[in-house]
């Protein structure tokens, strides 16, 4: 295992309310990402961040915040949760700092399933 | 980053070896081939990737085609516990790049005792 944990593991919220989830690592990776997985759609990017206090933008980022203080943790922040954000949340981290190489290998999180009612 | 197109399911029976085919025509030179693979229920994980010469580590063997266009991952003894969807996924690593993965639908391989 990548040292990595993801909370909660399960929620259940109404549309409307805000919804954040916490990504924490222990292995001193520079990149984490967060990712949604769907029926049918696979895992897609929604954002990910590059340092501390820097992130970007993925592919389905409408709807969420990120926000990275620290190295170790990374949290991801649905303002106003809508049905359409029903999904399991996977946090992925690659890039350890002490590293000279470059692997990009990714360690994926055991994934937050969360329902919005 | 290149497409890549894998079957939609594999079966296999357990103690046997897999092979896992993904075909990748498009590749450019400074794409490397990368595994990873989800079990029910859990996060992917990484499995193997490489350049232009076979690989081999603890989990499996990956083969790459001599023009590249293919590859070729390979279980050499499945276990029940190897029954996961294999995502095969092309990584530009020009300058040193991170970023996302991009995952397909992937092979969703079945395993029977």
């Amino acid at each position: 295992d990548a040292g990595i944990t993801q909370s909660p593991r399960h929620k259940v919220t109404e549309t409307g309310t805000p919804v954040t989830l916490r990504c924490h690592q222990t292995e001193n990776h520079r990149y984490m990402y967060w990712y949604r997985q769907d029926p049918g759609h696979g895992l897609r990017l929604i954002h990910y961040s590059y340092g501390v206090k820097d992130t970007d933008k993925g592919e389905v980022s409408d709807g969420y915040s990120v926000s990275r203080s620290k190295t170790e943790d990374f949290l991801l922040t649905l303002e106003s949760a809508t049905s359409s954000q029903t999904s399991v949340y996977f946090c992925a981290i690659s890039g350890r700092l002490e590293d000279s190489d470059f692997t990009d290998t990714q360690y994926f999180g055991p994934g937050t399933r969360l329902t919005v009612l | 980053d290149a497409k890549t197109t894998q079957p939609n399911s594999m079966e296999s029976n357990e103690e046997e070896p897999v092979h896992l085919p993904c075909n990748h025509s498009t590749i450019s030179g400074t794409d490397y081939i990368h595994w990873y693979r989800q079990l029910p229920s859990q996060g992917p994980e990484y499995v193997i990737h490489g350049l232009t010469s076979n690989v081999n580590n603890r989990m499996a063997s990956l083969a790459i085609a001599e023009d590249r266009k293919s590859s070729t991952l390979i279980l050499h003894r499945a276990t029940l516990r190897d029954a996961a969807v294999y995502y095969c996924i092309l990584r530009d690593h020009y300058g040193g790049s991170q970023g996302n993965l991009i995952f397909g639908k992937g092979t969703k391989l079945s395993v029977k005792p």
